[in-house]
């Protein structure tokens, strides 16, 4: 069975702390994508990345930043974690052109404290 | 920017009964149209996929897309209380080879 994998689905960190959240797909896909989603306001994307060590900012990249050094693994990172970062993160992989759409990891639900 | 527009519901509807759920885009050229289902605490599952005007049917699942005027719905026949759920609708933007618009989903309740 196909998946993208994220490592953690739950993660309590306190104020200013760095965050790593992992994810890892195992479909070959070439796209990876980082949303959050908050009630209310729908999925919002990060950042994404169509290949190894390329990133784009999406539509709210401000205090986070992406790591793709190998294809299967995009990272995202909160440089220093603030309660307004507080949400539910998901991942998400598809083929170069996405025209089969994407696949979700099952989501990080990150609380900052 | 791209919108693509969805009622956010609830949509409540008896069990048994047909649920149709809509939206609509604001991409004119788009030709890839998703429905994703998304539970509660859990993360969105894709169930429908269309790219040509028409119905296509999956099971109990129809979708339905109109181009010309830019809507897609997702029917749910014999609803059952396990389709409760946010349906996500979601379009392939023209412009991007990669970057998919999602809706901000239709809260739909099936009541027994």
């Amino acid at each position: 069975d196909v998946k993208v994998t994220q490592s953690s689905r739950y993660l309590v960190k306190r104020t200013g702390e760095k965050v790593f959240l992992e994810c890892v797909q195992d479909m070959d896909h070439e796209n990876m994508f980082w949303y959050r989603q908050d009630p209310g306001l729908g999925l919002r994307l990060i950042y994404f990345s169509y290949d190894v060590k390329m990133k784009e900012k999406g539509d709210i990249p401000e205090g986070y930043s992406v790591s793709r050094e190998k294809k299967e693994r995009f990272s995202l990172i909160l440089e220093s974690a603030s309660t307004n970062q507080t949400s539910m993160y998901l991942c998400a992989s598809s083929l170069v052109d996405s025209n089969y759409g994407y696949t979700f990891g099952s989501g990080t639900r990150l609380t900052v404290v | 920017q791209k919108e693509v527009e969805q009622n956010s519901g609830p949509l409540s509807v008896p069990e048994g009964a047909i649920a149709s759920l809509n939206c609509t885009y604001s991409d004119r050229g788009s030709q890839s149209f998703f429905w994703y289902r998304q539970y509660s605490g859990k993360s969105p599952e894709l169930i429908m996929s269309i790219y040509s005007n028409g119905d296509k049917e999956d099971g109990r699942f129809t979708a339905q897309l109109n181009k010309a005027s830019q809507y897609v719905s997702l029917l749910i026949r014999d609803s059952q209380p396990s389709d409760s759920a946010t349906y996500l609708c979601a379009v392939k933007e023209y412009s991007s080879a990669s970057k998919i618009i999602f809706g901000s989903g239709t809260r739909l309740s099936i009541r027994p």
